[in-house]
């Protein structure tokens, strides 16, 4: 079965720079999620988007940004990198279904980003 | 992560049963979740249980809830040492009500076997 692809699964970065990490979630799910897992951390919820649009928002700094395309697919842009940003970044997705149903997010590999 | 709580490390013997534990915050939360996570893999849902349950059996895995004092426990029975990992619990925070709802976890109990 089709899981979660993200891209790149690692990437290496010097501080001030850009990244961009991309996300492909399952076919038909229409609900993204990204988080962020800082070494022997718990992964915390940055943002998510529920067709297309931005559904909620958790800690997720100003220099980052994210969108969702109209194939579902979603972009992480990390802008102005700093070290604190070196973290495994996962993209999960969904089929949305509101809290009466069980809608379980399937968790990509993830991204490892390093700041040097 | 603050807000869930578990004990970080567990370390039992081949085939003895592992009992991870786990204190969560919201008393609404609808949803409540095992991961499990190897070393440097992704996230994969082991189990999760419905809050109108107060246990679930999946095969080696029990999970057990006890609303009232917003535990959630997860047992693995006859562990063995591909259960080495780390285990997250999780909750539903925030539905927006827009179609996706975001995961608070906990800390993660790694649990190591010895064989």
């Amino acid at each position: 079965a089709a899981g979660v692809i993200q891209s790149p699964r690692h990437l290496i970065k010097e501080k001030r720079e850009t990244a961009t990490l991309k996300c492909y979630p399952i076919p038909r799910h229409d609900t993204v999620y990204w988080y962020q897992q800082g070494p022997g951390q718990d992964p915390q919820f940055l943002i998510s988007f529920y067709e297309k649009m931005q559904s909620d928002k958790g800690s997720i700094p100003d220099r980052f940004s994210a969108q969702q395309f109209s194939d579902y697919h979603s972009e992480l842009n990390m802008s102005s990198l700093e070290l604190g940003d070196s973290a495994l970044y996962f993209c999960a997705s969904s089929l949305a279904g509101g809290l009466s149903s069980y809608n379980e997010q399937f968790f990509g590999p993830g991204t490892r980003l390093t700041v040097l | 992560g603050e807000d869930v709580e578990q004990s970080l490390f567990l370390s039992v013997r081949e085939g003895d049963s592992s009992v991870i534990n786990c204190t969560y915050t919201d008393s609404s939360s609808t949803y409540l979740y095992w991961y499990k996570q190897e070393p440097g893999a992704g996230l994969q849902l082991l189990t999760y249980i419905f809050s109108n349950m107060d246990m679930k059996q999946d095969q080696r895995l029990t999970v057990l809830l006890n609303k009232k004092d917003k535990h959630l426990s997860l047992r693995i029975a006859d562990t063995q040492t591909g259960d080495s990992a780390i285990y997250f619990c999780a909750e539903i925070l925030l539905y927006s009500g827009a179609g996706s709802y975001q995961l608070t976890f906990g800390k993660g109990t790694k649990l190591s076997v010895i064989p």
